[in-house]
């Protein structure tokens, strides 16, 4: 069965530090992978998707980048955080889009403090 | 592009009182629909997707939507509501075509569930 991880579960950071966050799919190959941040009261906002390997697609100016190493790791970024970057960040998955009826399946999130 | 609207922001129901969160969409073909489900600081949970055949869908935990297509609408119910049903809902609406698989999540209802 298929599984996605994603790390840390929270994370306290001041100003300007460097930001990196983990996600990673198991049991399935060439999956879609989607970052998505929830600050509170403002539903889900979706930050990027990867449809493969070096493929990024950014949904919205930020300050924050993302990369997708290897087929099933993905990974958030930020070289300095603001304050307006601490929510809820969550990382998903899908399969191909020949298979939307799918849906995604999310991992368990990572609460970012930037304080 | 689609769209997805819950009109409720946060519903408070009497547990054992029956529940009907709304939900509306907007897509030109045949849409494919989902219902999450997000407790307290974690993922969402996939509860039930409707994408082709029978318009009334059962999911986990009791609850079940209907597709209208008349009305654009995807309405979550569920007869009994359990104290751990409280918890944040989102109804999201997929497209399918070309490598960019994306769903569109509306804001959630928030449901709070009182003794």
């Amino acid at each position: 069965s298929q599984t996605i991880h994603q790390w840390p579960a929270t994370l306290v950071q001041p100003v300007g530090s460097p930001l990196s966050l983990e996600c990673t799919v198991e049991g399935t190959s060439n999956p879609n992978l989607y970052w998505y941040r929830q600050a509170a009261g403002r539903g889900l906002q979706l930050l990027f998707y990867s449809v493969g390997i070096g493929q990024i697609s950014s949904e919205v100016p930020q300050n924050l980048s993302a990369s997708r190493p290897q087929d099933r790791q993905f990974i958030l970024s930020s070289k300095k955080l603001l304050l307006s970057d601490s929510g809820f960040y969550l990382c998903a998955w899908s399969r191909t889009s020949r298979a939307p009826h799918y849906g995604y399946t999310f991992g368990s999130g990572t609460r970012l403090t930037v304080v | 592009a689609q769209s997805v609207t819950q009109p409720d922001i946060h519903i408070t129901v009497s547990e054992g009182a029956s529940l009907e969160l709304r939900c509306n969409y907007s897509y030109g073909a045949t849409p494919y629909l989902f219902w999450y489900v997000q407790s307290p600081g974690q993922g969402l949970q996939l509860l039930l997707k409707y994408f082709s055949g029978d318009t009334l869908v059962q999911g986990i935990k009791g609850f079940e939507a209907e597709f209208k297509r008349s009305q654009s609408s995807f309405n979550l119910r569920k007869p009994s509501v359990h104290w751990s049903d409280a918890a944040e809902y989102f109804c999201a609406v997929g497209a399918s075509g070309g490598s960019n698989y994306k769903l569109t999540f509306g804001k959630g209802t928030l449901l709070t569930v009182n003794p």
